[in-house]
């Protein structure tokens, strides 16, 4: 009964390179929420998926931030071009549902941009 | 803008007293409440969670409590132990939301033994 799983655990870029984080949702589970956690602060929500659909991206930095969660797969969120700001930790988490529906965590990404 | 907020950034107790930790919001559309647990290098797991038509909800050691007039929850933990030392995070969310969460900026828990 494997949790919520990401990949990779820590990832290094340089700046200007392209970072892929990769989530896969508990067995039964069809709705993804990434976010992201700077030094010293909370999660803050950045987007959430259901197959094949952004339902909200309300969180998700305007540029060069991308999520999917396509049919068959996990759920990627894209960073293109790097910059040292967005160096946190990345959580996924998922759910049957929405209503009144607990998130369950996966470790998370650690993202280092030198 | 921050809508959930715990402004106790750390907080030490000794093993088998109670442990509080507090959480206030702001967003009156927020009408179910969750606390998370987690331990470095790792996600958060849940713990309680209570719904806005409750002012009280208990589980084992945990009891969370909901003040809707105050905006103000809080999580006791009795008696605690050890391994109760943690980062805890308060989060909310509105079922008019999407049910995305959000959440406080945590509360480090340590007990001494």
């Amino acid at each position: 009964n494997a949790g919520v799983m990401q990949n990779p655990r820590h990832l290094v870029r340089r700046r200007g390179q392209e970072a892929r984080l990769r989530c896969s949702p508990m067995k039964g589970h069809s709705h993804v929420y990434w976010y992201r956690q700077l030094p010293e602060e909370g999660l803050k929500f950045m987007v959430y998926l259901q197959k094949e659909n952004i339902i909200d991206e309300s969180g998700m930095p305007k540029e060069r931030f991308s999520a999917e969660f396509p049919k068959e797969g996990p759920s990627i969120l894209r960073i293109q071009q790097v910059v040292r700001g967005d160096s946190a930790a990345y959580f996924c988490a998922s759910s049957r549902g929405t209503l009144n529906e607990k998130l369950f965590f996966g470790s998370g990404t650690q993202l280092s941009v030198l | 803008d921050q809508q959930v907020k715990q402004n106790s950034p750390s907080l030490s107790v000794q093993e088998g007293r109670i442990s509080i930790l507090n959480c206030d919001y702001t967003n009156s559309m927020f009408d179910y409440f969750l606390w998370y647990k987690k331990y470095p290098a790792e996600g958060p797991t849940f713990l309680i969670s209570i719904s806005s038509i409750k002012d009280k909800n208990e589980d084992g050691r945990f009891t969370v409590f909901l003040n809707k007039s105050a905006k103000h929850l809080s999580l006791h933990i009795v008696p605690s132990q050890p391994g109760d030392s943690a980062v805890y995070f308060c989060a909310a969310s509105a079922q008019s939301n999407t049910g995305k969460l959000i959440f406080g900026q945590g509360t480090t828990l340590q007990v001494k033994p």
